[in-house]
């Protein structure tokens, strides 16, 4: 059964403290892994596209990484702003999407 | 560049009523996705249209249904509404069927 897990549910971290999310995935034919961040009440931003093992992103304190089975957030030294819900997606066959339930992260100043 | 716009924001039925959400993509994107996300959930993969067809659905009863429109636009109906229902219904677009999806800012329907 295709499906894709994140972890952790919720982080807490302290302002300028680095940490990784991560979201592991189980889907046939791989198309590509996405990242989005969503704030309260609001539709998803997009934030980063992966579709080979070893690809790697940046974009300002986020770094995403992938691999056969699992794909990284890197948050580097992060600020209050950065508060908000991750989501990890992964395209499959057919142009199915399926999304993890994403990581909660709380950055306190 | 606008980018993807819904309406109405806020939706308040009553149970065995029907619901029509309504989203417009960006410029130029072919492909429009519907997806709900009930409170504590994550999104749910509801319908893929594509050049006006719909191309895929997910795990959701008949009773969900849509269309895109000539100019890609797109409708999201659900008919006899259940108390269920009640969630965030987000659109999405993307430029082709492999890209990236951009998200507009959702319909909150509650269904009392």
């Amino acid at each position: 059964e295709d499906q894709v897990t994140q972890s952790p549910e919720a982080l807490r971290l302290q302002e300028g403290e680095s940490s990784s999310l991560n979201c592991s995935y189980t889907v046939s034919g791989l198309r590509g892994l996405f990242w989005y961040r969503q704030d309260p009440g609001k539709g998803p931003e997009f934030l980063f596209t992966l579709y080979s093992a070893g690809e790697e992103k940046e974009k300002e304190r986020l770094k995403a990484t992938l691999t056969k089975k699992e794909s990284f957030l890197h948050i580097t030294a992060p600020k209050p702003e950065d508060s908000a819900t991750y989501l990890c997606a992964v395209q499959a066959s057919f142009n199915k999407f399926y999304f993890g339930s994403g990581t909660k992260l709380n950055v306190k100043p | 560049e606008a980018g993807v716009t819904q309406s109405p924001t806020h939706l308040i039925k009553t149970r065995g009523q029907q619901a029509t959400l309504r989203c417009s993509p960006i410029s130029g994107h072919t492909s429009v996705y519907w997806y709900q996300q009930a409170l504590g959930l994550g999104l749910q993969f509801l319908l893929w249209y594509d050049e006006g067809e719909e191309r895929n659905r997910g795990n959701f009863p008949p009773r969900f249904s849509g269309r895109q429109f000539p100019n890609y636009s797109s409708e999201l109906n659900v008919n006899a509404l259940e108390l269920e229902d009640s969630a965030l219904y987000l659109c999405a677009s993307s430029l082709a069927q492999y890209n990236e999806q951009f998200f507009g800012p959702g319909t909150r329907l509650t269904v009392l």
